[in-house]
């Protein structure tokens, strides 16, 4: 089994300020991508960033990135020059390799970011 | 690319009743997934199908849920003898692969939703 833990309930950033957002995770597993997804208040997920295990190096999206460190588990997002559109539920997910897995994610229990004026 | 598209967006019933959503994923995308999300958790898996075969049930998913997704193409989930604790939101999503291969996992696209309460 594997699990994904988002240890900060909720963050806060002032407007164009750089915020970075946590996950650790834990699986037996040696493929698998990870995945930073947005959900706005009332409206629906969208995929934010997607990092492939088996690659070194971290994935980048606009003002998105991640610092993937694989050894410790360990999958934050960075978020740079904050915009007020980027306030919502952010949650970390991770979907493994496996005959049996297909596909199905895994989340965390997300972090509420709010961006300040 | 018209997105997953789920109905109704919010569903009131009284305990004990049936329910039934329906998802419409993305045209092209052979795989759907349902999850459910409680207020302020990120949504939990609870079942999966590939073209019109269900392949994986969740053990969150008990007998009292059932779901289809007749000739691949839409999906419904039906939750009879409703309870308390099945108010939640629902999840939706579609995503394009082929086989069990893994690197032919592509990112799930999701719907906006049915939220379920129970009165």
């Amino acid at each position: 089994a594997q699990t994904v833990t988002q240890s900060q309930p909720e963050m806060s950033v002032q407007e164009a300020e750089t915020v970075t957002l946590s996950c650790t995770y834990d699986t037996s597993e040696n493929n698998y991508y990870l995945f930073w997804y947005k959900q706005p208040p009332s409206r629906q997920m969208i995929l934010v960033i997607r990092q492939e295990a088996y690659k070194q190096q971290n994935a980048t999206e606009n003002r998105f990135s991640v610092n993937f460190q694989k050894a410790a588990k360990s999958f934050s997002l960075k978020i740079s020059d904050s915009q007020l559109g980027d306030t919502a539920m952010y949650f970390c997910a991770l979907v493994t390799g496996g005959g049996t897995s297909y596909g199905k994610l895994t989340f965390g229990q997300g972090t509420i970011l709010t961006v300040h004026p | 690319d018209t997105g997953v598209s789920q109905n109704p967006r919010h569903k009131i019933t009284k305990r004990g009743q049936n329910v039934t959503f329906r998802c419409d994923p993305i045209s092209e995308h052979n795989r759907l997934y349902w999850y459910r999300q409680t207020l302020g958790q990120g949504p939990e898996f609870l079942t999966y199908f590939q073209n019109e075969a269900q392949l994986e049930k969740s053990r969150l998913l008990s007998d009292r849920f059932s779901a289809e997704r007749p000739k691949g193409s839409f999906s419904t989930l039906e939750i009879q003898r409703t309870e308390q604790g099945d108010s939640a939101m629902y999840l939706c999503a579609s995503s394009l692969g082929s086989g069990t291969g893994f690197y032919s996992n592509q990112p799930q696209h999701f719907g906006d939703g049915t939220r379920l309460s129970i009165l």
